[in-house]
């Protein structure tokens, strides 16, 4: 499973846009980009995924660069209750076993 | 609609006992996977049933196993605990369709082996 790696954490202002990096340079063809992120003391949530084009849904946005070495989750205006550990996770088509490889992901803090 | 649900919140387990941990999948979700989340670390996937049956499986020992059932509901058993074993434990259910399809999580059961 390809590798991705993240900052061990960050801080942002509320309602200023959070951009969350994650570095995957041994990304196949066929791997997908997903995020997830798990809120204090609760499992974790799907936040977006994509494959090659940028992406957006009511939560936030993923830029993924030309070459698809590298991502960026976006939250365009954080709030508190986005605190969180976000985790860049690769996806591989193809595979038998619908997994998350999860990594230690980004501990993000907002303050008010 | 009520998503996914793990029983107990809480338990303590001693070195050397079993224990079982359950887990009541969404409403016409077919997959089920375990994930282990040692405290500071990502969690880590045990294995994945798919109607039933066991549908890959992680770098975790034998003591290690499953059950899924006819309603998708799901358990996990580990024999022999050890005190690394303290973890707090997920599940997460899928519906069917492609591999793609985000799972959804429920909020685990902390387990602590003394």
């Amino acid at each position: 499973d390809a590798k991705t790696t993240q900052p061990n954490s960050m801080e942002s202002n509320e309602e200023e846009p959070v951009h969350l990096p994650c570095n995957h340079s041994t990304i196949s063809g066929t791997d997908y980009i997903h995020w997830y992120r798990q809120l204090p003391s609760q499992g974790p949530e799907y936040v977006i995924h994509g494959l090659t084009s940028n992406v957006n849904n009511r939560m936030a946005s993923l830029a993924i660069a030309e070459d698809r070495k590298s991502s960026t989750l976006i939250l365009h205006r954080a709030t508190l209750r986005d605190a969180a550990v976000y985790y860049c996770i690769l996806r591989s088509h193809g595979g038998a076993t619908n997994k998350l490889i999860f990594g230690t992901g980004t501990l993000l803090a907002v303050q008010p | 609609e009520t998503g996914v649900t793990q029983s107990p919140t809480h338990l303590i387990k001693t070195r050397g006992q079993q224990v079982t941990l359950r887990c009541s999948s969404q409403s016409g979700h077919n997959t089920v996977s375990w994930y282990q989340q040692a405290l500071g670390q990502g969690p880590q996937f045990i294995f994945q049933y798919y109607r039933e049956e066991e549908n890959g499986r992680g770098n975790f020992p034998p003591r290690f196993s499953g059950l899924q059932f006819p309603n998708y509901s799901s358990e996990l058993n580990v024999n022999a605990l050890e005190l690394d074993d303290s973890a707090l434990y997920l599940c997460a259910s899928s519906p069917p369709g492609t591999f793609l399809n985000e799972q959804f999580f429920g909020p685990g059961t902390r387990l602590t082996v003394l």
